[in-house]
């Protein structure tokens, strides 16, 4: 979606290195989701950063909403194998409900 | 808690049939959103049920329809497959209203030939 777009598309990481995955918004955002997901697979939810500006940590990942910005940041702190998957940002434009634009996401490779 | 199940987990059809999938939230939860999963079109919003009543509905023809029953588990149909519409088909379940957190079932994979 061109509302939402998400940086780099694809990454490789040595194990062991930091890595952050950039979603920047074109519209105001009322909540923005991140999920990982294993290819053909479903979403597992990360982080929900609510419209304000948050930051969230659940053990080595940190997820940050810059409301100014309309941007989020997703770190990886000593990146692990276990980390690999496709990471998706999920904006909520509307502020009612659960109707998520998605970003294009991130292919996460991490390698030994 | 049992997780959000979504069944079947694969069918192929042949173009101009119709398909039913189902979603079964996870318990307590009130609110089902679908969305379709393709390569060339990332992840898209279908629409969202809460409470039997359709609250939000993304930019799909007609012929994608959805309801839910008074116990949350909902359905999604789609009538006249194309091929257009092979893709992974994926329902996510929240408690409530807006800014909870949404969990995904693992998905229906949907071959159209």
């Amino acid at each position: 979606s061109q509302e939402l777009e998400q940086s780099p598309q694809s990454l490789i990481v040595q194990e062991g290195k930091n890595l952050t995955i950039n979603c920047t918004s074109s519209k105001t955002l009322y909540g923005l989701y991140w999920y990982k997901q294993k290819y053909g697979e479903g979403l597992i939810f990360l982080m929900m950063l609510q419209k304000g500006g948050e930051e969230k940590s659940h053990e080595k990942i940190t997820a940050k909403l810059d409301e100014k910005k309309q941007q989020s940041s997703l770190h990886i702190t000593a990146s692990q194998p276990s980390h690999a998957g496709i990471y998706l940002c999920g904006a909520d434009f509307t502020g009612g409900g659960n109707k998520l634009t998605f970003g294009t996401g991130t292919q996460l490779k991490v390698e030994l | 808690k049992a997780g959000v199940t979504q069944t079947p987990r694969y069918l192929i059809k042949t173009r101009g049939q119709q398909v039913t999938l189902s979603c079964s939230p996870i318990s307590g939860h009130r609110s089902v959103s679908w969305y379709q999963q393709t390569p060339g079109q990332g992840l898209q919003f279908l629409f969202e049920y809460f409470s039997e009543t359709q609250r939000n509905k993304g930019n799909f023809p007609g012929r994608f329809s959805g309801r839910q029953f008074s116990n949350s588990r909902s359905e999604m149909n789609v009538s006249t497959l194309e091929l257009g519409d092979s893709a992974l088909y994926l329902c996510a379940s929240s408690s409530s209203g807006a800014y909870n957190e949404q969990f995904f079932g693992p998905g229906t994979r949907l071959t159209v030939l």
